[in-house]
């Protein structure tokens, strides 16, 4: 089934750790974007790539860093995780009508 | 700047009742329009799109959802719930030849039996 893929679906992970999600979609869809959920917030983004080769940032983009070297995968890697970033991360993509795809979402703890 | 409000944080509503979730909007000029859902442990699903014409849309689960410029607004309405439409739901907003898309905080609904 086509779509989006996150990994890990969960993760514990000590403050100050390397923390890399994963995300790869099959779907050909030029933009991806990285969005994290908390509870009264919403989805705020994190940072976007509206091609191969580019990357922007979003709303909340401190902490966190992306590349996007071909059109299928866009890590998100957290360079020394802190507390404030337990979360729950989406990773997305726009659809070429708009919309944006899912993937089933990578709930992170930092402790 | 572009923001989405959904006013309600929180609506609980009986199984068999009629459903309104209220969505208003800040942008010059006129957006692409979602609405998504999301079940608990879940990722994202859309639900409907307004892009153009008909300011009416239907989406999938019964939903549809009314686009009124002059209030800037895009609310979702359902005229009879289901014990399974209780979700969190999301009014979302891009700017046409943009490509970022700005979630409200969401509303969440319960349904009562």
């Amino acid at each position: 089934i086509a779509g989006i893929t996150q990994a890990p679906t969960s993760q514990i992970l000590a403050a100050g750790r390397r923390m890399t999600l994963r995300c790869t979609q099959d779907m050909r869809h030029n933009a991806m974007y990285w969005y994290r959920q908390d509870l009264g917030l919403g989805l705020r983004l994190i940072h976007y790539s509206n091609t191969a080769g580019t990357t922007g940032k979003g709303e909340v983009p401190d902490g966190y860093s992306v590349s996007r070297a071909n059109t299928d995968d866009f890590p998100l890697t957290l360079a020394s995780a802190v507390p404030s970033q337990t979360s729950v991360y989406f990773c997305a993509s726009m659809g070429y009508s708009g919309e944006l795809f899912f993937g089933e979402g990578s709930r992170l703890t930092v402790l | 700047a572009q923001s989405v409000t959904q006013p309600d944080i929180h609506i609980t509503v009986s199984e068999g009742a009629s459903l309104e979730l209220r969505c208003n909007y800040s942008y010059g000029a006129t957006p692409y329009l979602f609405w998504y859902v999301q079940s608990p442990g879940q990722g994202l699903q859309l639900l409907l799109k307004y892009f153009s014409g008909d300011t009416l849309v239907q989406g999938i689960k019964g939903f549809e959802a009314e686009f009124k410029r002059s209030q800037s607004s895009f609310n979702l309405r359902k005229p009879s719930v289901h014990w399974s439409d209780a979700a969190e739901y999301f009014c979302a907003v891009v700017s046409q030849g943009a490509q970022k898309l700005v979630f409200g905080q969401g509303t969440r609904l319960t349904i009562n039996p």
